[in-house]
């Protein structure tokens, strides 16, 4: 079994609706990854937080929201969503990759979002 | 160029079989190489690490070749649990050490047949 775990496992929501995708670790990992997946394609890299700070940010529109309340959780607020963004929404954790090689990543079961 | 490319797919092997895996990356700064492996509908999950003098996990083999920017992947005697895709998955550290992105390879299918 995973030791990230995400909520809820499935969602459906409409386009004016706002949510929430929560993540946690228990694994002392400092950094904590969003990825998006569409089918058939491989996980894309939206939010990478390390320390509780934001530092990286592939250019997501700005209805996907990432907050880091503490070194165990992340949630990703999510408002005003359109039809094309439901994909599986996964979430990862490493350790904090300064001066450690081989910083695998940890990912939880998903969100599978659909939007309608 | 895409930054991780892996042989297309898929494979369709039976069962006992070798196969073996492909990956190229791009960006010779990568730190970091693993192999994961993703079921159906499933989050992906680690396979194993790839280090520079090679590694083996049972029936799994992996290679890295620096220069070449290349990445191996061996399964021997093939299951039909094996049947998954296969992610190549490359690190890039950040400048100043800090954790990078994980790259991801769009992925091989396999299928193990009886």
């Amino acid at each position: 079994d995973t030791e990230v775990t995400q909520t809820p496992k499935h969602l459906v929501m409409g386009m004016t609706n706002k949510k929430s995708l929560k993540c946690e670790q228990h694994m002392g990992h400092r950094a904590m990854y969003w990825y998006k997946q569409k089918a058939k394609k491989p996980p894309e890299l939206m939010f990478v937080y390390s320390y509780e700070k934001l530092s990286i940010n592939e250019s997501v529109p700005s209805r996907f929201s990432p907050e880091c309340p503490n070194s165990s959780l992340l949630n990703l607020h999510l408002h005003a969503l359109q039809p094309e963004d439901s994909a599986l929404y996964l979430c990862a954790s490493s350790q904090e990759g300064a001066g450690k090689r081989n910083t695998e990543a940890f990912f939880g079961q998903g969100t599978r979002l659909t939007v309608v | 160029r895409k930054e991780v490319e892996q042989d297309p797919g898929p494979f369709n092997v039976p069962e006992g079989a070798t196969v073996a895996f492909n990956c190229t990356y791009s960006n010779s700064a990568s730190q970091s190489f693993f192999w994961y492996r993703q079921d159906c509908r499933k989050e992906p999950k680690l396979l194993m690490s790839v280090y520079s003098s090679g590694n083996e996990d049972g029936r799994f083999t992996a290679q890295l070749n620096r220069a070449s920017q290349y990445i191996s992947l061996l399964i021997r005697d093939s299951k039909l649990s094996d049947s998954a895709t296969y992610l190549c998955v490359v690190n890039m550290e950040v400048y100043g050490g800090s954790q990078g992105n994980l790259i991801f390879g769009k992925g091989t299918k396999l299928s193990v047949k009886p």
